[in-house]
């Protein structure tokens, strides 16, 4: 049981580049999160699935797109990246309780550096 | 949307002394109220949670209360040790999405 695993660790992009992000979890959780990380600033959502096939935004969702077209996997996309981007990237998963999220279980990030 | 607010945003304790961290949020539909360590380079770990029909919760050195009619919840250590140094985030959920808060950096001196 792996938990939540995300793909790739660390990345160094230029202004312009695309790239992927992969988040997947093996506990079978009906959500799933991605959030980036600022010094100062907390943990901000940027788009959040509440079941396979479905996406909604977040608190910061400009610049990025997600999909998640199997229940386990939730990707993240950046389609042109910009410095501002710069950030670590956590994915998280939680079950639901009583028809609510429940505790959310983070991955280990991904840190992306966009020159 | 929900807005939480952490204070402070850096807590230095004596090694034995006892840290408190508090948090308020605007939405009273908010109705779980978890608490994240964070190491650093590490992920956020789960702590302590407290649902809205619970006042107090309590897990060996580490407390969480919540005051529903205030909108605030808090997170008490005792007996600080230097392991206990990280970031922690306070967190509610109105049943769609976390709100975090902006985190506290606490160190425990030895």
């Amino acid at each position: 049981n792996a938990g939540v695993t995300q793909t790739p660790k660390f990345r160094v992009l230029k202004t312009g580049q695309s790239m992927t992000l992969l988040c997947a979890q093996d506990m079978n959780h009906e959500y799933m999160y991605w959030y980036r990380q600022d010094p100062g600033m907390g943990l901000r959502l940027i788009h959040y699935s509440v079941g396979e096939g479905t996406t909604a935004k977040g608190e910061v969702p400009d610049g990025y797109n997600v999909s998640r077209l199997k229940k386990q996997n939730f990707l993240l996309g950046l389609e042109s990246a910009a410095p501002s981007q710069t950030s670590v990237y956590f994915c998280a998963s939680s079950r639901t309780s009583g028809g609510a999220p429940d505790t959310q279980y983070f991955g280990p990030g991904t840190r992306l550096t966009v020159l | 949307g929900e807005n939480v607010e952490q204070h402070p945003s850096t807590l230095s304790v004596q090694e034995g002394d006892s840290a408190v961290i508090k948090c308020t949020y605007s939405d009273s539909a908010s109705n779980y109220f978890p608490w994240y360590k964070q190491e650093l380079g590490k992920r956020p770990q789960l702590i302590i949670d407290i649902r809205s029909n619970v006042g107090e919760k309590k897990d060996q050195r580490i407390a969480v209360t919540l005051n529903k009619t205030a909108k605030h919840f808090s997170l008490h250590i005792t007996e600080t040790q230097p392991e206990d140094s990280a970031v922690y985030f306070c967190a509610a959920d109105t049943g769609n999405q976390f709100y975090f808060g902006t985190g506290t950096s606490l160190t425990v001196i030895p």
